[in-house]
């Protein structure tokens, strides 16, 4: 069975800084995605970036890049830039190609201060 | 483009009583998804459904609850004899086609269940 560990509950950053939140899986599957969603106080969760496994350029949008890191099984998202509005629990997420759902890891709750 | 709706976006049950959760997907897309957040906890698969088929349920309680998306109109949820630990945001995903490659989950605001 597929797993998604996110090591961090908690992190935080001052506006305008960098931060890098951490997610490692597990899986067997050689063609699989992996998401970063955002979760803010509304708790509306919301697409943040997506990677395809088979790709070995790392997936940016705008401030939001991620290291992926396949041999490691390593997703990590870095926020560049940091502004209030980041401030939310950060989810990574798996998705294996030859299934339906979505594995969640247990969320970071990012902070960010001014 | 409206996006997933879901309502209520808040239900209050007292124990015993039934829930149903409604959720429209987004306009175009035929593959719905439940899942369920428990509090300070990631989401959980539930079950995965396209228009009148069940296609995983693997992640839904045996007892208890049932999810439909019939040819017409929203996919329920349903929740029968409500427990406490039944409390929990209950989100609806959407997507166009199963294959991932180019397609993506979008979620709806959830609906948030409070059994008393």
């Amino acid at each position: 069975a597929q797993t998604v560990t996110q090591s961090q509950p908690e992190m935080s950053v001052q506006e305008a800084e960098t931060v890098t939140l951490s997610c490692t899986y597990d899986t067997s599957e050689s063609d699989y995605y992996l998401f970063w969603y955002k979760q803010p106080p509304s708790r509306q969760m919301i697409l943040v970036i997506r990677q395809e496994a088979y790709k070995q350029q790392n997936a940016t949008e705008n401030r939001f890049s991620v290291n992926f890191q396949k041999a490691a099984k390593s997703f990590s998202l870095k926020i560049s830039d940091s502004q209030l509005g980041d401030a939310a629990m950060y989810f990574c997420a798996y998705w294996a190609a030859s299934g339906s759902r979505l594995t969640f890891g247990e969320g970071t709750q990012l902070t960010v201060n001014p | 483009n409206a996006g997933v709706m879901q309502n209520p976006r808040h239900l209050v049950r007292r124990r015993g009583q039934e829930a149903r959760l409604r959720c429209s997907p987004m306009k175009g897309h035929s593959h719905v998804y439940w899942y369920r957040q428990l509090p300070e906890e990631g989401l959980k698969f539930m079950v995965y459904l396209q228009k009148e088929n069940i296609i995983d349920e693997s992640g839904m309680p045996k007892e208890r609850f049932s999810a439909e998306f019939p040819k017409e109109g929203p996919s329920i949820l349903r929740i029968q004899q409500v427990v406490r630990g039944d409390s929990a945001a209950y989100f609806c995903a959407s997507s166009p086609r199963t294959s991932p490659s180019t397609d993506t989950q979008y979620f709806g605001p959830g609906t948030r269940l409070t059994v008393l």
